[in-house]
């Protein structure tokens, strides 16, 4: 089946700290790979997206990279704000499963000013 | 403004009692979705549906009901509500069920289930 494993939070850290999120995934078939950011008290939103192996996809400072060989999309950040504070969950979606989205369990991030 | 509305926010309620949540979205969006989100556990999918009149289990859908009368409405009904579905609740659409059409979620129902 298809299956997100993301790193367990929460995750704290102080502004302009490096922020890393390791995703890692199972999928049969060949997935694209998202990033979606929930802010407190709203729903989820689209951060970004890589559709084939190799693809960064980028968004806010935020960067991701679709890595076929080691199944993984990793967020990254190099120098978050408080206004980063969010929840972020990893997800995957294929083709042969009507492109439903699966979703990892999120990871909570604070930053701290 | 393109949205999806969810309707109410929060509620709380007792078992057994039949309850509806309404989404409505104003994006001639043609996919919605129905998402349960429990802590340690991410967003798992209820149901969902392609078209109007087109409407396909998800994940986890034990307990629910849905129907899609018209395009801009996908309603998620419990008839017989039990303390499990205790969670916070959310509606989406996307343009098309595929890969460059994103999810536009709603803000959430928190449901409370005693």
């Amino acid at each position: 089946g298809n299956s997100v494993t993301q790193m367990e939070g929460p995750v704290t850290l102080s502004e302009e700290a490096f922020l890393t999120i390791n995703c890692t995934y199972t999928a049969t078939g060949y997935p694209s790979l998202f990033w979606y950011v929930q802010y407190p008290g709203e729903g989820l939103q689209l951060l970004l997206k890589a559709t084939k192996a190799d693809d960064k996809g980028s968004n806010k400072g935020f960067e991701a990279t679709y890595r076929k060989e080691t199944t993984s999309f990793h967020l990254e950040k190099g120098s978050v704000q408080v206004s980063d504070s969010a929840v972020y969950f990893c997800a995957l979606s294929v083709a042969s499963n009507d492109y439903k989205l699966s979703f990892g369990a999120g990871t909570t991030v604070t930053v701290r000013a | 403004e393109a949205q999806v509305t969810q309707n109410p926010r929060y509620l709380i309620t007792v078992t057994g009692k039949k309850l509806t949540v309404t989404c409505s979205q104003n994006m001639n969006h043609e996919y919605m979705s129905w998402y349960r989100q429990d802590p340690g556990l991410g967003l798992r999918q209820i149901y969902y549906s392609m078209n109007v009149e087109v409407t396909d289990k998800g994940d986890v859908p034990e307990g629910y009901k849905v129907s899609r009368k018209e395009k801009r409405n996908f309603p998620l009904i419990l008839e017989s509500p039990s303390p499990n579905q205790t969670s916070l609740y959310f509606c989406a659409s996307s343009l098309m069920a595929v890969v460059n059409s994103p999810l536009h979620f709603g803000n959430g129902t928190r449901l409370t289930v005693t």
